[in-house]
């Protein structure tokens, strides 16, 4: 079964500074996605990261994929209070003759001013 | 253009009954994706369509189905609902197999 981790579950930080979201993966896959959900609220997409190597930057965010370390990054550059909300990673991958997109737990960003 | 609507908003069920949701996808968009939201259990894919036919799911019991029209309007249904499907429920709409998703409001599902 595939699984999905993040890590940090939660991050607590102040507006300015850098950190790194981790997300690994167990099984092969060249599709992989972040998103990010405000409280209450649907989920809205940051980057679709097709292929090995894969870098894509937005604004203070960068995502980057390696699909041999089957990992990908989302870092987040001199953060800013409006930053704060829970990030996901998701995979997409065949599992059991189907494709499925499997999430991860989320991580849960709070920048303090 | 317009988004991906997702009808009701809100819904509040009792244990046995079942329910139908609604999806609308961005127009043009012919692929359907359903997700189950829940604190314990995270965000969980329960099924995808593509031009009427289910083409991939999750691993939800059979109480748990969908379908698509012609239009692309998608529906799922859950019947014998249990306390335990109480959740959002989100649809996402894709153009090119799921190279990027637009996700609805979602419906929150509440069972009693």
């Amino acid at each position: 079964e595939l699984k999905v981790e993040q890590n940090p579950l939660f991050l607590s930080m102040q507006e300015g500074k850098n950190y790194t979201i981790y997300c690994n993966y167990s099984t092969t896959s060249d599709r992989l996605y972040w998103y990010r959900q405000d409280p209450g609220k649907s989920l809205e997409s940051l980057f679709v990261l097709l292929s090995n190597g894969a870098v894509k930057q937005e604004g203070r965010l960068m995502a980057s994929l390696d699909t041999k370390a089957r990992l990908s990054t989302l870092h987040i550059t001199a953060a800013v209070h409006d930053l704060s909300a829970t990030y996901f990673c998701a995979v997409d991958a065949a599992a059991g003759g189907y494709q499925k997109v499997t999430f991860g737990t989320g991580t849960k960003l709070q920048v303090i001013p | 253009k317009a988004g991906v609507t997702q009808t009701p908003r809100y819904l509040i069920k009792t244990r046995g009954q079942q329910v139908t949701l609604s999806c609308s996808p961005i127009s043009g968009h012919r692929s359907v994706s359903w997700y189950q939201q829940t604190p314990g259990q995270g965000l969980q894919f329960l099924f995808e369509y593509f031009s009427e036919t289910q083409r991939n799911k999750g691993n939800f019991p059979g109480r748990f189905s969908g379908r698509q029209f012609s239009n692309s309007r998608s529906e799922m249904n859950v019947s014998t609902l249990e306390l335990g499907d109480s959740a959002l429920y989100l649809c996402a709409s894709s153009s090119l197999g799921r190279h990027e998703q637009y996700f609805g409001p979602g419906t929150r599902l509440t069972v009693t």
